[in-house]
């Protein structure tokens, strides 16, 4: 149990449909950082926040965003969701990235 | 080609070997994370290095700067070890992501 908790677990969207996906950090930890993981490919960054800022973007299109709350838990969303956007979604939550990272189970997405 | 490199892509062995995975990266690194993904997809951080070498139970990390080279090693495997191994490193100047490998998937038979 790492104490950092994803939601939903799955979920099943339309194409062109918007989702939001949820990450509540480990207690204590300021960094969070998403990953789309395509089915047998490693996981691809998509960004990172530091102490609700941006703090660094992956090669993804606009339509990625991103929120971190002040209590540091975050929120990736995609508008306008496309086929390839299907992936497991994870997050990892650190103090400050130096340090080890904890990963939440991930959010399974499939655009149909 | 990929700034992190793994092999093998996947291993079969029978329980009890000895096993290694091997990662290369090509980047600057200030850390380099060993983690095990089960299906389902869950992550699980096994080990951080940034020099020499860690323990953990059966689990072997060791990781060689100069040669931008990691392995992992399993001794005496089971077959509760089969998962994928996923080599990532915190590349120097890209903000403080990982940097993933492809993962090596791991099959032990009983």
């Amino acid at each position: 149990e790492t104490g950092v908790t994803q939601s939903p677990t799955h979920l099943i969207k339309t194409r062109g449909q918007q989702v939001t996906l949820r990450c509540s950090s480990q207690s204590g930890h300021n960094t969070v950082s998403w990953y789309q993981q395509a089915l047998g490919q490693g996981p691809q960054f998509i960004f990172q926040y530091y102490r609700e800022e941006e703090n660094g973007r992956g090669n993804f299109p606009p339509r990625f965003s991103g929120l971190q709350f002040p209590n540091y838990s975050s929120e990736l969303n995609v508008n306008a969701l496309e086929l390839d956007d299907s992936a497991l979604y994870l997050c990892a939550s650190s103090f400050v990235m130096n340090t080890e990272a904890f990963f939440g189970q991930g959010t399974r997405l499939t655009v149909v | 080609k990929n700034e992190v490199e793994q092999s093998p892509q996947n291993l079969t062995a029978q329980e009890g070997e000895f096993i290694t995975i091997n990662c290369s990266y090509s980047v600057g690194i200030s850390a380099l994370h060993w983690l095990q993904q089960h299906p389902g997809g869950g992550i699980v951080s096994l080990f951080m290095l940034s020099s020499g070498k860690k323990k953990h139970g059966r689990l072997i990390a060791t990781i060689n700067i100069q040669e931008k080279h990691s392995s992992l090693h399993i001794t005496a495997s089971h077959p509760r070890d089969s998962a994928v191994y996923i080599c990532a490193v915190v590349a120097i100047g890209r903000a403080q992501k990982l940097v993933f490998g492809q993962g090596t998937r791991l099959t032990i038979n009983p």
